[in-house]
């Protein structure tokens, strides 16, 4: 089993639509959650950055942590042409980063 | 802004030629990364470097070397490459302190072994 699992879909929606992206954890000792968005032939860009349970939000963007569930999410509202990428979770318990592999999405005009 | 600068953008090489991949980040950044990225199997950790001279082996170092003279630079050796090389090789670098630090990232080369 993997430390960390992401679907790695496609998945397509139409633009203004609600976008959710999802991983699940086993290490319970990871404090550290992390969403990358990269775009086609460019490297990872940090998108949102949570310590810990909890929300955060950034704009369209909401990150949530479940501890409890070992579960993490990202909400896109309001979804454009432009979100269309590459979206990595990625965690740590203060070491190395684990990654997810990675869910390509695309929103369509 | 972090600026990650890998070299080469995409790279053509021989089986059992030795390869050098170039990253230079402008932050003074103590910590610095190399992944490779594969479909289906995401990012793979294959050396890490925390200081100039310094370097740890990730998950897999096999077949990769890497060299750090310089703080702002980290290299990845090919010793002698063979086609399961062939892939996408991201360099990240992130502040001392590391604790859940996020890594910044350059925009990779894609390297392909023939």
């Amino acid at each position: 089993q993997k430390e960390v699992e992401q679907d790695p879909g496609p998945l397509s929606v139409p633009e203004g639509a609600i976008v959710s992206l999802n991983c699940t954890y086993s290490n319970s000792a990871f404090q550290y959650f992390m969403w990358y968005r990269q775009y086609s032939r460019k490297g990872p860009e940090l998108l949102m950055y949570t310590y810990s349970s909890g929300n955060k939000e950034d704009g369209r963007f909401t990150a949530q942590v479940d501890k409890s569930s070992k579960y993490i999410s990202l909400f896109i509202r309001d979804s454009q042409p432009s979100d269309s990428a590459t979206y990595l979770c990625a965690m740590s318990e203060g070491g190395k980063l684990i990654f997810g592999q990675g869910t390509e999405l695309s929103v369509k005009p | 802004d972090v600026k990650v600068t890998q070299s080469s953008r995409y790279l053509v090489k021989r089986t059992g030629e030795k390869v050098f991949l170039e990253c230079v980040q402008d932050m003074d950044h103590e910590n610095m990364f190399w992944y490779r990225q594969d479909p289906g199997l995401g990012l793979r950790l294959i050396y890490f470097s925390y200081d100039v001279k310094m370097k740890e082996k990730g998950d897999i170092p096999e077949g990769y070397s890497v060299s750090r003279e310089k703080k702002e630079r980290f290299s990845l050796i090919l010793e002698s490459a063979s086609t399961n090389q062939t892939s996408m090789y991201l360099c990240a670098s992130t502040r001392q302190g590391f604790r859940g630090q996020p890594q910044h990232f350059g925009d990779g080369t894609r390297l392909s072994i023939l």
